[in-house]
């Protein structure tokens, strides 16, 4: 039961230009969302969230959308680095757990 | 400053035998979670404990079970272990419930 989805696995962009990521779900009940970013042989690290009563959270340069009658998040990276390029996953919390999506490898190109 | 630390890093055990995972949250955290990640998938969430109490489990067997120490710190144990619980298994941790955890590198396991 995949209630977190990212149907895209990977995506190529080039540097400078705006990297979109997609995220939809299932569960209204969901009450926080969250972005994070894979290095091979890390863990995930922590970008950016959003709680359901918000549709959108900025950061530097990541701004998270949430369209909840869609049940879609998006990612929007801008202007994209070759730092970036990594596995990003998508989160969602209800009542204290946790629901990953499968993940977009986002690759940078210089 | 530490991040979240786990260990071991990596573990070979055979079917049937028993497994206990460690984490050590960033100093002042509260709460940490568990996640096993299979290749090609996103983190399974496990369980979420929180000033030592689980606050969420995810659909595993009972054969997973874990507990937070009064320094904060967990252990996940496995029993019984199958082939299939071969996994990455993530440890995060955060000052408060739900929101920017941190990882740890994981513990590789791989049952034989």
């Amino acid at each position: 039961d995949q209630q977190v989805k990212q149907n895209s696995p990977s995506l190529s962009v080039q540097e400078g230009r705006i990297s979109i990521l997609n995220c939809d779900y299932t569960n209204s009940m969901f009450d926080y969302f969250l972005w994070y970013k894979k290095y091979p042989a890390e863990g995930p690290t922590f970008l950016i969230s959003i709680s359901s009563i918000k549709d959108k959270n900025e950061d530097g340069r990541f701004t998270v959308f949430l369209n909840k009658s869609a049940k879609h998040l998006s990612l929007h990276i801008v202007p994209s680095q070759p730092g970036d390029s990594a596995v990003y996953f998508c989160a969602a919390t209800n009542f204290n757990k946790f629901y990953f999506g499968s993940g977009t490898k986002l690759n940078v190109k210089p | 400053d530490a991040g979240v630390t786990q260990s071991p890093t990596h573990l070979i055990k055979t079917r049937g035998q028993h497994v206990t995972l460690r984490c050590s949250p960033i100093s002042g955290h509260k709460s940490v979670s568990w996640y096993q990640q299979v290749l090609g998938q996103g983190p399974q969430f496990i369980f979420q404990y929180y000033e030592k109490e689980e606050r969420g489990r995810g659909n595993f067997p009972d054969r997973f079970s874990a507990r937070q120490f009064p320094n904060y710190s967990s252990e996940l144990n496995v029993n019984a272990l199958l082939l299939g619980d071969s996994a990455l298994y993530l440890c995060a941790s955060s000052l408060v419930l739900n929101y920017g955890y941190t990882f740890g590198s994981g513990t590789r396991l791989t049952v034989v």
